[in-house]
């Protein structure tokens, strides 16, 4: 069965930097795309970011571009988000998700950023 | 980049009644799409992927069509336990956009 934990959210001031993380099991982490997908309070699904297999392509949504990077560790099956200069719209649940398409299977962790 | 919009935002049918919704995407996307169901409070659940193929253990009144542009999720008799919110995804290339959603709820 597919395992995804999220961890690292938490309270950060606008402009700051947080690096949350995704420790995965059940499945060949090195063989699927893996996404981040946020959900802002009472509002709908945004797919952020996602990676390659292999780390080779990388890929983001325009509104954080330039801010967030998505990086993989194939060895420990983990995925990372690197975000930085956070804004208030950022505020969300963030998801970590395997390959194309499938259930959401980890809880996520909330990110708030707030002064 | 292709946006996806979804229709109607909001929905109010029976128990029993047919269900139906839609998602346009801007641009043609072939087959890759996929719904999801999210129950409030809960986590999303994949329903349907590559436009019409039913995710195992999604109960058989749900059920996915089109490709390019124009796709439909139907729910054949809505059951009260369908309250949720539904989304597509397209997962062509990237970005893999979400539609804003459409709302079920029970008259």
């Amino acid at each position: 069965e597919v395992y995804l934990v999220e961890s690292g959210g938490g309270l950060v001031q606008p402009g700051g930097s947080l690096r949350v993380s995704c420790a995965a099991s059940g499945f060949r982490f090195s063989d699927l795309w893996m996404n981040w997908v946020r959900q802002a309070p009472g509002r709908g699904l945004e797919w952020v970011a996602n990676i390659k297999k292999d780390g080779s392509e990388r890929y983001y949504v325009d509104s954080v571009k330039g801010r967030f990077t998505i990086s993989r560790d194939n060895a420990k099956n983990s995925l990372f988000l690197q975000m930085n200069s956070l804004r208030a719209e950022d505020t969300a649940v963030y998801y970590c998700t395997a390959g194309h398409y499938g259930d959401f299977r980890g809880q996520g962790t909330l990110v708030t950023v707030s002064s | 980049d292709i946006q996806m919009t979804q229709s109607p935002s909001s929905l109010s049918a029976s128990v029993g009644d047919r269900v139906t919704m839609t998602c346009r995407a801007s641009q043609g996307i072939s087959y890759y799409l996929a719904w999801y169901q999210q129950k409030p409070g809960t986590l999303p659940k994949l329903l349907v992927y590559d436009a019409s193929s039913l995710e195992s253990g999604v109960p058989s009144r749900f059920s996915g069509s089109g490709s390019g542009t124009d796709f439909t999720l139907t729910i054949s008799s809505l059951q009260p336990e369908d309250i949720a919110t539904y989304y597509c995804q397209k997962y062509d290339s990237a970005p893999w956009t979400f539609g804003q959603g459409t709302k079920v709820e029970i008259k």
